[in-house]
């Protein structure tokens, strides 16, 4: 079974522009999460999809942050335009939800520069 | 404010004794917790979980003890081993979906 994958795996880019960044959970997994670790600091909740539709999304830092989910499938994370305090990495996890523990299962990461 | 706490951002243990990672929460609502292990350049991997109704868990060489009323929880690995080296991050749940993670402590172990 494959796992999560995310892409890129890293990304420079300067302040003002544009990155995104993509998330595929492992089939069938309805739930998808955003997380953020800066450098030396807690792994940081973004947000929640349930399928297509955002379930929780109290942890988006601002409106220069846009997550969609199409068809519920894979997820894509947009900064526009980027700040130099949104360097970190960007984990994306997924999880099958239903009964039962709710283990979340995360991909490599994408770490964004801005310079 | 953080809710989950790792106070010790690293561990230094020899080769085949016990390894105790501690975590400290501040939300009673919270009632599900999971330890997570991460290499270098890896995400997270699941390691072990435990449920506010238990307050012990255990999986092989490493068990989760829970204190409810300390609102503590810790990490026992026995006999931790050099590949054990890693951070170890614990998160917790209120019975959402949402986890609250902790900063991570770097344990390395000492062949």
């Amino acid at each position: 079974e494959a796992g999560v994958t995310q892409f890129p795996s890293h990304s420079v880019i300067e302040k003002g522009q544009t990155v995104t960044l993509r998330c595929d959970p492992i089939s069938g997994h309805d739930n998808l999460y955003w997380y953020r670790r800066v450098m030396g600091k807690e792994i940081k909740f973004l947000l929640h999809f349930v399928k297509e539709s955002k379930q929780d999304e109290s942890g988006m830092p601002n409106n220069r942050f846009l997550a969609e989910r199409t068809g519920g499938t894979y997820s894509t994370l947009k900064v526009q335009p980027a700040e130099l305090e949104d360097s970190g990495v960007y984990f994306c996890a997924s999880s099958q939800g239903g009964s039962g523990a709710n283990v979340l299962t995360f991909g490599a990461g994408s770490r964004l520069t801005v310079l | 404010d953080q809710q989950v706490k790792q106070n010790s951002p690293s561990l230094s243990v020899q080769e085949g004794r016990i390894s105790i990672l501690n975590c400290d929460y501040t939300n009673s609502m919270f009632d599900y917790f999971l330890w997570y292990k991460k290499y270098p350049a890896e995400g997270p991997t699941f390691l072990i979980s435990i449920s506010s109704i238990k307050d012990k868990n255990e999986d092989g060489r490493f068990t989760v003890f829970l204190n409810k009323s300390a609102k503590h929880l810790s990490l026992h690995i026995v006999p931790s081993q050099p590949g054990d080296s890693a951070v170890y991050f614990c998160a917790a749940s209120p019975g959402t979906y949402k986890y609250i993670f902790g900063t991570g402590t770097r344990l390395k172990v000492l062949a």
